[in-house]
């Protein structure tokens, strides 16, 4: 079964750091970009973070850029998000994506369940 | 960046046709991507490229796309499609990506 889960999230103090991490299994994890995108609460979708099949690629949105920091490690199945200099507006539940790529397109086809992250003193 | 605008709020009959737009720049470009999100749910790829459906998603989800517009159309709605439809593309410089703020379609 394709499946992506995604934990570390919590409670953490403006200003602080957290890492999240995403585990993924049932498919060839390095073959395939991923992302990070995240939902405030009551609030729409916002794409954060996106890296390469090798690391060789990243992007990140602008209301992230300096404090977020992407990585993988294919070996261990797994995306990381790094998450600095927290600001309340960070709250929101964080979900990793599988990347598709084919000739028709791309787009976000698995979707983990999320991991929550709250930034409030 | 580019932004993506869709309806906040749409409404249909049980059983008829509905269309869902998305207006945006990077769409002259790029095909989009609709997500399906119910309450409490992550979301579900419903349509992506030109038209194209995963697999288990019904054929009553179509996509296409003119000029700054993609649109999403369901033929036939039913109760269970009430849900939030997101679209998403890469922006223009193609090297980050941006969703729309989201439609929320109710089924009457």
């Amino acid at each position: 079964e394709v499946q992506l889960v995604e934990s570390g999230g919590g409670l953490v103090q403006p200003g602080r750091s957290l890492r999240l991490s995403c585990a993924a299994s049932g498919f060839t994890f390095d073959d395939y970009a991923m992302h990070w995108v995240r939902q405030a609460p009551g609030k729409g979708l916002e794409w954060v973070s996106g890296i390469s099949w090798n690391s060789g690629s990243i992007g990140y949105a602008d209301s992230v850029k300096g404090r977020f920091t992407i990585s993988r490690d294919n070996a261990k199945n797994s995306l990381y998000l790094q998450m600095n200099s927290l600001r309340a507006e960070d709250t929101a539940l964080y979900y990793c994506a599988k990347l598709l790529i084919d000739s028709s397109g791309d787009a976000f086809d698995i979707w983990g369940q999320g991991t929550m992250v709250t930034v409030s003193s | 960046s580019s932004e993506l605008t869709q309806d906040p709020a749409v409404s249909v009959a049980l059983g008829q046709t509905v269309r869902i737009t998305c207006q945006g720049d990077s769409l002259r470009s790029y095909y989009a991507s609709w997500y399906q999100q119910k309450p409490g749910q992550a979301p579900v790829l419903v349509i992506y490229g030109k038209n194209n459906r995963p697999s288990g998603i019904p054929d009553r989800f179509s996509g296409s796309s003119s000029g700054n517009t993609a649109s999403l159309t369901i033929t036939g709605a039913q109760a269970e499609d009430e849900a939030d439809y997101y679209c998403n593309s890469r922006d223009s410089s193609g090297n980050s990506w941006v969703f729309g703020g989201g439609t929320k379609l109710t089924v009457l």
